[in-house]
C-alpha cells in the first residue's frame, strides 16, 4: 500500500502570497489531519477533514483554510502569508472512524518558508 | 486541559546503552497514547500504540512503552541502542471524539558511537 504523498515537499514563498498544499492519503482512508511544525511551538493540530467534512480545527486564524474532496485527497490553503508561516506542514491520514481515527500515518510534509 | 509533557529536550546516549525517554500526561479520561519517531527531514513514524489491556506494549524498531495510569506516563524504553535510533520521538494523546492528537514538545535524541 501506498503511503501518505504530500505535494510539493519544498516551497518558497513572499510575504503576503497564498499557498495550497496537497495531501493524498493511503488507499481506504477517509480522514486526514494537518500540523504546523516549527522549533518553536512543536506540532501543532491545524484541521481534521472526514468524508468531505471539516470535524475539528485547532487556534489558528482563518487565513488556514483546508477542504477534502471526495476521493478523501485533501488541500490546505495559507492566504496573507506571514514569515511565521515558515514550517512543516504534515499531513496524516487514517480510517477515521472510532478508534481507527487515532492510528495515524504521516507523509513527509511540505517544507513552506516564507521569505 | 489536555496537554503532554516531554521533560527531557535532549538525551544522548552511548550505542549499545538502554533507553528511557519519559512522557506525562494530562487527560481525564482512559488516554490513547502513541510514541512517534521523526527523523531529519521526514514524517512522522509510528513505533507503537497503547489504547487498552496489557500496559507493556510492544512497538518497531524494539521499542517498548509502560502505561502507568498512577504516574500518568508512557515513558518509551529500548534496552539496546543503535546510532540509526538517532532522531526525535514525540509521545501523543488521542482525544477520542474530538479526531485530534496533542503532541508532546519532542526529545531529540543524540547517540554516541
Amino acid at each position: 500500500k501506498a503511503g501518505v504523498t504530500q505535494t510539493p515537499r519544498y516551497l518558497i514563498k513572499t510575504r503576503g502570497q497564498q499557498v495550497t498544499l496537497s495531501c493524498s492519503p493511503i488507499s481506504g482512508h477517509r480522514s486526514v489531519s494537518w500540523y504546523q511544525q516549527t522549533p518553536g511551538q512543536g506540532l501543532q493540530f491545524l484541521f481534521e477533514y472526514f468524508s468531505e467534512t471539516q470535524r475539528n480545527k485547532g487556534n489558528f486564524p482563518g487565513r488556514f483554510s483546508g477542504r477534502q474532496f471526495s476521493n478523501s485527497r485533501s488541500e490546505m490553503n495559507v492566504s496573507t502569508l506571514e514569515l511565521g508561516d515558515s514550517a512543516l506542514y504534515l499531513c496524516a491520514s487514517s480510517s477515521g472512524m472510532d478508534r481507527g481515527f487515532l492510528e495515524q500515518y504521516f507523509g513527509p510534509g511540505t517544507r513552506l518558508t516564507v521569505t | 486541559a489536555q496537554s503532554v509533557t516531554q521533560p527531557d529536550i535532549h538525551i544522548t546516549v552511548s550505542e549499545g546503552a538502554s533507553l528511557e525517554l519519559r512522557c506525562n500526561y494530562s487527560y481525564g479520561a482512559t488516554p490513547y497514547l502513541f510514541w512517534y519517531v521523526q527523523s531529519p527531514g521526514q514524517g512522522l513514524q509510528l513505533l507503537l500504540k497503547y489504547f487498552s489491556g496489557d500496559t507493556l506494549v510492544q512497538g518497531i524498531k524494539g521499542f517498548e512503552a509502560e502505561f502507568k495510569r498512577s504516574q500518568s506516563s508512557f515513558n518509551l524504553r529500548k534496552p539496546s541502542v543503535h546510532w540509526s535510533d538517532a532522531a526525535e520521538y514525540f509521545c501523543a494523546v488521542g482525544i477520542s471524539g474530538t479526531y485530534k492528537y496533542i503532541f508532546g514538545t519532542g526529545t531529540r535524541l543524540k547517540v554516541l558511537a
